[in-house]
């Protein structure tokens, strides 16, 4: 089954202690993508990839980071977590770097910094 | 820079009652406009891409379509479990090549 996987799916953490979300996908795609999702704010773009070892900022990159060693893994990194980075985040993948297919999205990993 | 506002943020309708949700955007060089469905606790999930002005596309009982400024996604008759949040995003080219844009969304909820 064709599927994008992230994990964890839940977690409460506490502010300073680094954290790895994973986010795997069995399309064999190019292009991976990570979002957050906030009340009122809609999901906004953290980071993307177009191919492997190329990333780039999207609209919400501080406070994070991004790998892109091979390609089925793209694995979001917050490195000192703060309250304010307590979100809904999503993993996503496209068989298109123009994103002129539709992106698979992943079923997302609730962060809670405490 | 890339911009997406929907409207309305929420509409309720009765079973049946047809209407339509608004996708507003301003994108340099559109690629591709593209409508999710979201249900609570999941990812999004794609329901349809729109490349140029004039073009449409249904599935079921959603019918999509597109303008040079905005795009309409249509629910005729709907049922209850066409009750989700609808997002509408854009992927552009330029500075916005590999950046997708989305909107806030519009939570339909469909009564019996």
């Amino acid at each position: 089954e064709a599927q994008v996987t992230q994990n964890p799916r839940y977690l409460i953490t506490v502010t300073g202690k680094k954290l790895t979300v994973t986010c795997s996908q069995n399309m064999n795609h190019e292009y991976m993508s990570w979002y957050r999702q906030d009340p009122g704010l809609g999901l906004r773009q953290i980071y993307y990839s177009m191919n492997v070892e190329v990333t780039d900022k999207g609209d919400v990159p501080e406070g994070y980071k991004v790998s892109r060693k091979e390609k089925r893994n793209f694995p979001l990194i917050l490195e000192s977590p703060s309250p304010n980075q307590t979100s809904l985040y999503f993993c996503a993948s496209s068989s298109s770097v123009g994103l002129d297919q539709p992106q698979h999205f992943g079923d997302g990993t609730r962060l809670s910094i405490l | 820079e890339d911009q997406v506002t929907q409207s309305p943020e929420a509409l309720r309708l009765q079973e049946g009652e047809s209407s339509s949700l608004n996708c507003s955007y301003t994108v340099s060089g559109l690629r591709g406009l593209f409508w999710y469905r979201q249900d609570p606790g999941k990812g999004p999930e794609f329901l349809f891409t729109l490349y140029s002005a004039g073009e449409e596309k249904e599935k079921e009982r959603l019918k999509a379509t597109l303008t040079k400024k905005e795009s309409f996604l249509h629910i005729t008759a709907p049922k209850p479990e066409d009750s989700a949040t609808y997002l509408c995003a854009v992927a552009g080219s330029g500075t916005s090549y590999g950046k997708l844009t989305f909107g806030q969304g519009t939570i339909l909820t469909v009564h019996p």
